[in-house]
C-alpha cells in the first residue's frame, strides 16, 4: 500500500529564516506531487505541482520554491521567510495517469506541517 | 470568479439526523470531477466520495452520498445518520480535464459541528 511521510510536524521560525519541508511517498512510482498551503480558517491554495522528477509548475507567485530530487520526493523551500508563509502546508499525491471516470486518481494527503513565523 | 463556491461557512446537525453541505462549481470543461474531503482537528484530509462529470449516477460512500446536479453545476454531500465523529470541516473540490491538469481547487470549506 502507498504512504505518504511529512515532516516536520510543526515548525517556529523568525521572519528572514530559511525553510526547508520535506515530503516523501512509498509504495507507488511516478506520482503526481502537490504542495498546498491552507491560512488558518480558510481552504487549499495551491502552491507547486510536479509530474516528474526536476518538473515543478507554480501556481501562485512568492517567496517559496519546490524541488523534486528524486521520483517520490518533494521538498518546498523558501531562502527568507515571510510573517505571510505562516500557515498549514500540505503535501499529497495522486497516480501518474489522469483519470477521470469512476476511481480517478484521487489526492493523497500528508499529515501537514504547521508552519509560525514569528 | 471563484472555482468551487460552499456558501455555508457553518452548520449543525443533531446525532443521527442528515445534513446535506452545498457546493457549487464553474467550469466550461464538459470533463471534470468533483470531490469531497473532510478534515478534522487533526489537520489530516481525508477522502469521502467522488463524482464525475459523465457519471449517470449519484457517487455514494456508505453514509455519504452526492447529489449531483449537472445542469445547475452543484455537487451538494450528504451525510446521513450523523455521528459525533462527522464534525469537521468539509471541503468540496474540482478537476477539470481539458487541460490534463492533475491538481484540485477546493472550495472555503463549511464547518460540520454535530450535537448530542
Amino acid at each position: 500500500s502507498q504512504t505518504i511521510h511529512q515532516w516536520p510536524a510543526t515548525l517556529v521560525q523568525p521572519v528572514g529564516s530559511p525553510l526547508s519541508l520535506e515530503c516523501t511517498v512509498e509504495g507507488t512510482s511516478n506520482p503526481n506531487l502537490y504542495w498546498y498551503r491552507q491560512a488558518a480558517g480558510r481552504g487549499l491554495q495551491l502552491l507547486f505541482y510536479s509530474v516528474g522528477i526536476g518538473q515543478i509548475s507554480s501556481e501562485v507567485p512568492q517567496n517559496l520554491s519546490a524541488s523534486r530530487p528524486q521520483d517520490r520526493q518533494f521538498i518546498l523551500s523558501s531562502k527568507k521567510l515571510l510573517l505571510s508563509d505562516s500557515g498549514f502546508y500540505l503535501c499529497a499525491w495522486s497516480r501518474g495517469e489522469l483519470r477521470l471516470r469512476r476511481g480517478a486518481n484521487v489526492l493523497t494527503f500528508g499529515a501537514g506541517s504547521r508552519l509560525t513565523v514569528l | 470568479a471563484q472555482k468551487i463556491t460552499q456558501t455555508q461557512p457553518g452548520m449543525f446537525v443533531q446525532e443521527k439526523e442528515a445534513v446535506t453541505l452545498d457546493c457549487t462549481y464553474d467550469t466550461s470543461d464538459q470533463s471534470y470531477g468533483l470531490f469531497w474531503y473532510k478534515q478534522p482537528s487533526s489537520g489530516e484530509m481525508i477522502f469521502l466520495i467522488y463524482q464525475g462529470s459523465y457519471d449517470e449516477q449519484n457517487a455514494t460512500e456508505g453514509r455519504y452520498s452526492l447529489n449531483f446536479q449537472k445542469a445547475r453545476k452543484s455537487a451538494n454531500l450528504v451525510i446521513s445518520a450523523s455521528q459525533l465523529g462527522d464534525s469537521a470541516m468539509y471541503f468540496c473540490a474540482m478537476r477539470e480535464g481539458s487541460t490534463g491538469r492533475r491538481a484540485l481547487t477546493f472550495g472555503s470549506g463549511t464547518r460540520l459541528q454535530v450535537q448530542p
